[in-house]
C-alpha cells in the first residue's frame, strides 16, 4: 500500500478565491487522481494526473477552474480557482499502485462561504 | 466500465458475519471487481479486489460466483468500527483505469 497525506485537511474559504490542496505520496507513482465529493454524494473523478504530461480532465472539469501540477513522482496539486459556495466538498487524490489498486488520501474539507 | 447494483443499506449485528451483495451483469471478461469502504468523511479504504477466483485476506472474503455476474463481500466477524459506505467496483485490468464510484451500501453495525 501507499501513505498519502493532504494539506490542508480542512479550509473554510470565501467565495471568488482560490484554494490549492497538496497531495504527497510516500513511494514513487506513476498515476495520481484527483476526486470530489460534494455533501452526501459519491466520489466524481476530477483528473488523471501523469509526472511530466499535463493532466487529463473528466467531462465537467476544466482547467481553468481546476489546474493541476505533477512536478515529480510524489507530489501534485490542484487548485480550485475562483470559488463558489457550490465549491464545498471534500477533495481527495488518490495513486495508482502497480498499475492494479488505487489507495486515496484522507481527503481535504473544503467550505465556501 | 460496467455497472454495478447494490442495497443502498443493510443492518448487521456486531459480532456477526456481514454479507454485502453486488451484481454487476455485464462485467466483460477483463474486468475485475474492486471493494472500496468509506467510514464517515475519511478517503475510501481498498478492501479486496478478484477475477473469478475467490478472495481472503485479514480484512474480508470476496466471492465470485461462477458466471461472475455478482459477488459477495462478506466482513466475518463484524464490528461497530466496520459502519461504512462499501462500494462495489467493476474496472479493466492493468492500464491504470480509473474507478467510477456509484452510490454504494450503507452498513450499519449496531451492538
Amino acid at each position: 500500500s501507499a501513505v498519502i497525506s493532504q494539506k490542508p485537511s480542512r479550509d473554510i474559504c470565501q467565495r471568488g478565491t482560490s484554494l490549492t490542496i497538496q497531495c504527497q505520496v510516500d513511494s514513487q507513482v506513476t498515476m495520481m487522481f484527483w476526486y470530489r465529493q460534494q455533501p452526501g454524494q459519491s466520489l466524481t473523478l476530477i483528473a488523471t494526473a501523469n509526472q511530466g504530461s499535463e493532466a487529463t480532465y473528466e467531462s465537467g472539469f476544466v482547467i481553468d477552474k481546476f489546474p493541476i501540477s505533477r512536478p515529480n513522482l510524489t507530489f501534485s496539486t490542484l487548485t480550485v480557482s475562483n470559488m463558489s459556495p457550490e465549491d464545498s466538498s471534500i477533495y481527495l487524490c488518490s495513486v495508482e499502485l502497480s498499475g492494479e489498486t488505487q489507495y486515496f488520501g484522507p481527503g481535504t474539507r473544503l467550505l465556501v462561504l | 466500465d460496467a455497472k454495478t447494483t447494490q442495497p443502498p443499506s443493510m443492518d448487521c449485528a456486531e459480532g456477526r458475519a456481514a454479507n454485502l451483495p453486488c451484481n454487476h451483469s455485464t462485467i466483460s471478461g477483463n474486468e475485475y471487481v474492486y471493494w472500496y469502504r468509506q467510514i464517515h468523511s475519511q478517503g475510501p479504504q481498498y478492501i479486496i479486489h478478484g477475477l473469478k477466483n475467490n478472495e481472503t485476506n485479514e480484512m474480508a472474503s470476496l466471492i465470485i460466483t461462477e458466471d461472475r455476474k455478482s459477488s459477495t463481500l462478506i466482513l466475518p466477524h463484524a464490528t461497530l468500527r466496520d459502519t461504512a459506505v462499501y462500494y462495489c467496483i467493476v474496472r479493466v485490468a492493468g492500464g491504470y483505469s480509473t474507478l467510477t464510484f456509484g452510490k454504494g451500501t450503507m452498513l450499519l453495525v449496531s451492538p
